[in-house]
C-alpha cells in the first residue's frame, strides 16, 4: 500500500523534449507539493496544491507547470527541458498546509 | 528570512553516538522534523518535536529542543551502517516546512 507514488522512477531524455512526472497520494491528504533535489542533495520547494488550488509557486522556470486533476494528484509537466533540469524530483503531500509530509520515493531526471 | 541550517557532513565510529545538530530562526515554529534519506530512496520522516518539549525518546533516537537558542539535535545511540544515509532537519512555516541542507552521516567501521 504505497502512499504517495511517482512514475516514472527514472526519465532519461533529451534537451528540447517534453516530458511528465506523475504523483498520487492514497492519503487522503488535502496538500501535494514537488521538491527539486539537486546533486548536492538541497532540497528545493517548487510548487504546492491545496484543496486543488495552487498556494506556493516558487521561482520556477515557466517551462515547469504543474497540474491538480484532483486532491489525489498533482503531476508536473515540464516543456523544452533544459541540461540543468537534470536532478530527482520528489512529490510529498500533507493532511494541510505546513504540517507533517510525507514522501513518494522520487523521480530520477537526466537531460543528456 | 526563516532559514534552518546543518552541518552537511557528519563521521563517527560504528557503536558510537551520533549527534546531529540544526540552528532554525523561526521561534514561532510549532513543530521541529528529522527526515531521513537513504541512498537513492525518497525521503522519511523519523520523528517529530512540539515546541513545547525539550525532549523526545524513541528506542535509539533521542532528540532534543533549546527554544532558547533555537538549536535541535538528533541523537543516534549505538551508531549502525544502517544508519548512513542524509539527515534533514526541518521547520514548519507558514504554508510550509523550511528546510536545512542536510546532514551526511558517515559510519567508520
Amino acid at each position: 500500500d504505497t502512499a504517495v507514488s511517482q512514475t516514472p522512477k527514472y526519465l532519461v531524455t533529451q534537451m528540447g523534449n517534453d516530458k511528465s512526472i506523475k504523483c498520487e497520494q492514497n492519503l487522503g491528504h488535502d496538500t501535494m507539493y514537488w521538491y527539486k533535489q539537486d546533486s548536492k542533495k538541497f532540497l528545493k520547494i517548487m510548487f504546492s496544491y491545496n484543496n486543488k488550488e495552487l498556494i506556493i509557486n516558487e521561482t520556477v522556470p515557466n517551462r515547469f507547470s504543474p497540474k491538480s486533476p484532483d486532491k489525489a494528484h498533482l503531476n508536473l509537466h515540464i516543456n523544452s527541458l533544459e541540461l540543468g533540469d537534470s536532478a530527482v524530483y520528489f512529490c510529498a503531500s500533507s493532511q494541510d498546509w505546513g504540517q507533517t509530509q510525507y514522501f513518494g520515493p522520487g523521480t530520477r531526471l537526466l537531460v543528456l | 528570512g526563516e532559514d534552518v541550517e546543518q552541518s552537511l557532513f557528519l563521521s563517527v565510529r560504528e557503536g558510537d553516538s551520533s549527534v546531529i545538530n540544526c540552528t532554525y530562526t523561526d521561534s514561532s515554529s510549532t513543530y521541529l522534523y528529522w527526515y531521513k534519506q537513504e541512498p537513492g530512496a525518497g525521503l522519511q520522516l523519523l520523528t517529530y518535536i512540539f515546541s513545547n518539549m525539550d525532549m523526545k525518546q524513541d528506542q535509539r533516537l533521542t532528540v532534543l529542543l533549546n527554544k532558547k537558542d533555537k538549536h535541535l539535535s538528533l541523537r543516534i545511540a549505538d551508531t549502525q551502517t544502517g544508519d548512513s544515509a542524509i539527515y534533514f532537519c526541518a521547520e514548519r512555516g507558514n504554508y510550509q516546512l523550511i528546510w536545512g541542507a542536510g546532514t551526511k552521516l558517515i559510519i567508520k567501521p
